[in-house]
Order: structure tokens, then sequence, then C-alpha cells
């Protein structure tokens, strides 16, 4: 079975400060990571993804994120966060014989104020 | 390219009454995903399907849930009858295949049931 916990159900930042939104995988299989955003009243939007190539992904929107087997992370990061990157974000697990079935973290609800 | 198209966009029906979700995926891909997103169980992966067959029907909640995908453009996610409790966002998703690809999303349906 797999697993995504996402520290932190609400992050609040000032804008142009760093953005940290923590996810940490479970997965006995070698997992593939994807990070997803959601504006309101919309569905969800591809960030990144990880599939077993580089560690250090960099996705849409300046977001990027490492990944760490040693620590079964998968972290989002953005150096200088904008008012337009309020929305929800999600992390998501997928890998082995569960290939296709994203499993996903609870959501991380970003607040940007000025 | 037109992405994933759900319908209706919002949906408000009356308890015991027979609700029908449908989907139209992006062309060419062959995977699709029906989930469920409520404030208390975040999103669930309600069923997928691959090439039109089902694969993993196990998060359907109960028996008055049933989906169908007559052909590779088009499915249909049905309630009956239907339930306060039933009230979400309903979305769709599809990829290319089931190789750890990422899913897109459609805008969702909301569905309030009186």
């Amino acid at each position: 079975a797999q697993s995504v916990t996402q520290l932190g159900s609400h992050v609040s930042v000032s804008e142009g400060a760093l953005v940290l939104l923590r996810c940490n995988y479970s997965s006995s299989v070698p997992p593939y990571l994807f990070w997803y955003v959601q504006y309101p009243n919309q569905g969800l939007q591809l960030l990144l993804k990880y599939t077993s190539a580089a560690t250090l992904v960099k996705g849409i929107n300046g977001f990027e994120a490492e990944f760490k087997k040693s620590e079964t992370s998968f972290h989002l990061t953005k150096p200088s966060a904008h008012m337009s990157d309020a929305a929800e974000y999600f992390c998501a697990v997928t890998g082995g014989t569960s290939y296709g079935k994203l499993t996903f973290g609870q959501g991380t609800i970003l607040t940007v104020h000025p | 390219d037109a992405g994933v198209i759900q319908s209706p966009r919002h949906e408000v029906t009356e308890m015991g009454q027979e609700v029908t979700l449908r989907c139209k995926p992006i062309s060419g891909h062959n995977s699709l995903f029906w989930y469920r997103q409520t404030m208390m169980r975040g999103l669930e992966l309600l069923i997928y399907f691959n090439n039109n067959v089902p694969i993993d029907d196990s998060g359907m909640p109960e028996d008055r849930f049933s989906a169908k995908m007559p052909n590779a453009s088009f499915s249909t996610l049905k309630i009956q009858p239907s339930e306060p409790r039933d009230s979400a966002v309903y979305f769709c998703a599809s990829s290319s295949d089931l190789s750890h690809n990422e899913q897109f999303f459609g805008p969702g349906t909301r569905l309030t049931v009186l």
C-alpha cells in the first residue's frame, strides 16, 4: 500500500517569502511522485512530477521539488511567493502494481499575504 | 486542445433522485478516473478505466453508485438514489496510459443533494 502525508493543512507566507510545502510518502516500491495545484472552483493542475530521473524536479510557475529517498520526502518549494500562488496543493504517489492509481495527500492550503 | 470536459458543472437535486454526471476525456487518452472531493474525506478515487474497461472500482462507496464507459470518448457516473451525503465535487481525469503518467483533471461537477 502507498500513502502520502502532507504536514500542515494550512501554510501562510508573505509575498516574496520562501514557500515550503512538506510531503512525506510511504511506498514499498519505487515511487512516482506528483504535486498538483487546485485554484478555487477549478480542477487539479499538474505542477511537477518525479519519475526516477533527476531527483530535483522543476515545474511550472517557478516551483520545484526534491526527491529524498532516505527521508521519504518530496517537499515543494518556491523561492519567492506571489499572490497568485494562493491555492491548495496536493502531493500524490503511485508506483508498482498500483500504476495509474494516484494516492493523494490531504492537501495544503497556501495563503499569501501582502 | 480541449481538456477534460465535464457536465453539468453544477447539479442541485433532491434526495432520492437519480443523478448522472458526464465526462469526455482528452482525445487519445485511454485511461479515465472518477474522483470525489469533500472537506471531510479529501480526494477519493472512486473508479478507473483502461481502454473502456473498469480496472478498479473498490472506491465506489455503495451500490447506489455506478459508472460506465461505453466508448473511448465518454463516461458516466450515476448515483441512484441520491442522498445528502453524496454532496461533493466530482472530478473526472484522464491520462495517456496507466504507466505513471500524469492525470489531467476536468473542472468538476459540484453536486448538492437536498
